[in-house]
């Protein structure tokens, strides 16, 4: 059974439209992460939280806004698409922020096209 | 993000062995993480480093050298199965946040 579920596996948008990425574990992970994959681009760190509490933000943009809602949730809320924003957004946890940050667990990733 | 370069591509032939190279240039270094990545899903955690010398795990072992930047993957009795990608990430300016090479597809061939 998959241990971090990512909703939805795919999902085509609007430019200008929003959409919500949606993260839950169930690991019983402390910490929660984003990360984005496209294909011109490594694995890229958007943002990391630790107890429901933003750690880390490494997203230029505040089109991209995390939601938690429950400590095993971390949500992605992305405003205003752009065509440039098509990636597969990988949700990852870890026992907690800090050394044990470095081994993460990553879900199978919400794969977003926008035209 | 923090010069971390892998080559693109690897091939070796089942049976043998596959060496992976990852450098990076960054100084606070955090440790060097190393994740297989088959196409279409998720990055699978397979070793970290944070000190010198060579980490012995059975199919896969990694070697760093903090002082020359530069890390590499061994996968030993390759199997065929063992095609993917593998990717290489530093740790910096904290354990929180990955900075990831692109990653090296590595082909096995019969």
């Amino acid at each position: 059974d998959p241990k971090i579920i990512q909703k939805p596996k795919y999902l085509v948008a609007v430019t200008g439209s929003e959409k919500i990425l949606i993260c839950e574990q169930y690991l019983g992970h402390n910490a929660m992460y984003w990360y984005r994959q496209s294909a011109k681009k490594p694995l890229e760190f958007m943002f990391s939280y630790s107890y429901q509490k933003l750690m880390d933000n490494q997203t230029a943009s505040s089109r991209f806004q995390p939601q938690s809602s429950k400590k095993n949730h971390l949500d992605l809320q992305i405003t205003a698409l752009k065509p440039d924003d098509s990636a597969t957004y990988f949700c990852a946890s870890s026992q907690e922020t800090g050394y044990s940050g470095n081994t993460l667990y990553f879900g199978e990733g919400s794969r977003l096209i926008v035209v | 993000g923090q010069g971390v370069e892998q080559p693109d591509n690897l091939m070796s032939v089942e049976g043998t062995f596959a060496r992976v190279n990852c450098t990076y240039s960054t100084s606070g270094f955090n440790g060097l993480s190393w994740y297989q990545q088959r196409e279409g899903h998720a990055p699978v955690f397979l070793s970290y480093v944070v000190l010198d010398g060579l980490k012995d795990s059975g199919h896969f072992s990694t070697f760093l050298s903090r002082s020359n930047g530069y890390s590499y993957l061994l996968l030993t009795e390759l199997q065929i199965k063992d095609s993917a990608s593998y990717l290489c990430a530093v740790s910096w300016p904290n354990y929180n946040v990955l900075y990831f090479g692109s990653g090296t597809k590595l082909t096995v061939e019969p």
